[in-house]
């Protein structure tokens, strides 16, 4: 089975704190990606980063980072220094060459308060 | 570039009417999706087409229909509207067929069926 867990339903935090959004996925496939989108409150999704399963680097852009591990299939989301602008949902995807369809996770409301 | 466009923005239907939620892209992606997206749950894939000419089921495609019109544009067909249909839906397309390409949204349509 394939499935995206976020655990977190929603995070309040105050500006200025980091803050790490949960992403576990499950697949028997070897070869799939990892997806992170934001939904801020005027409702569009935007596509934030695509990461494959071969490639455990962390990544870094600027506020955000991902820190992908493959031994606790878990594709954790942080943001440094959060800003109001933050706030949004997050949503962690999932994809493989069974189907090429993203399986979604519920999504993790976060609120930064001034 | 518009990117992917969708009309209308909102929509009320009384039970039993039919209408059609449009969508066009302009980036000569090959693949579109629809989707529906209601509270707690992500979203969830209605029917997607991967190429001119083909159109297939996603997770949860009873009450829709679907038309890939061209490479455009891909329109999703409510025929006898249902409360349960009340939703937020997304067009999406990428580049390539059966990819690992990120996926590129527009702006949603949110639906309400009294």
């Amino acid at each position: 089975a394939q499935k995206v867990t976020q655990a977190q339903t929603e995070i309040s935090v105050v500006e200025k704190e980091d803050v790490t959004l949960d992403c576990v996925y499950e697949t028997r496939d070897t070869t799939y990606y990892l997806f992170w989108y934001k939904q801020p409150p005027s409702g569009e999704l935007v596509f934030l980063i695509r990461r494959n399963s071969f490639d455990e680097q962390n990544e870094i852009s600027g506020r955000y980072s991902w820190n992908f591990q493959k031994s606790t299939s878990s594709f954790n989301f942080t943001i440094t220094a959060s800003q109001v602008v933050d706030s949004a949902v997050y949503f962690c995807a999932l994809l493989t060459d069974s189907n090429y369809q993203l399986i979604w996770g519920a999504g993790t409301k976060l609120i930064i308060k001034p | 570039n518009a990117g992917v466009t969708q009309t209308p923005k909102f929509q009320v239907l009384k039970t039993g009417q039919s209408m059609t939620l449009q969508c066009a892209q302009d980036m000569n992606h090959n693949s579109m999706y629809w989707y529906r997206q209601d509270p707690g749950m992500g979203l969830r894939l209605i029917y997607y087409s991967a190429s001119e000419g083909t159109t297939d089921k996603g997770e949860v495609p009873n009450g829709y229909n679907v038309s890939r019109l061209n490479k455009r544009e891909f329109s999703l067909r409510l025929e006898s509207a249902a409360p349960s249909q009340t939703s937020v839906y997304f067009c999406a397309s990428k580049v390539g067929g059966y990819s690992y390409n990120e996926q590129f949204f527009g702006p949603g349509t949110r639906l309400t069926v009294l």
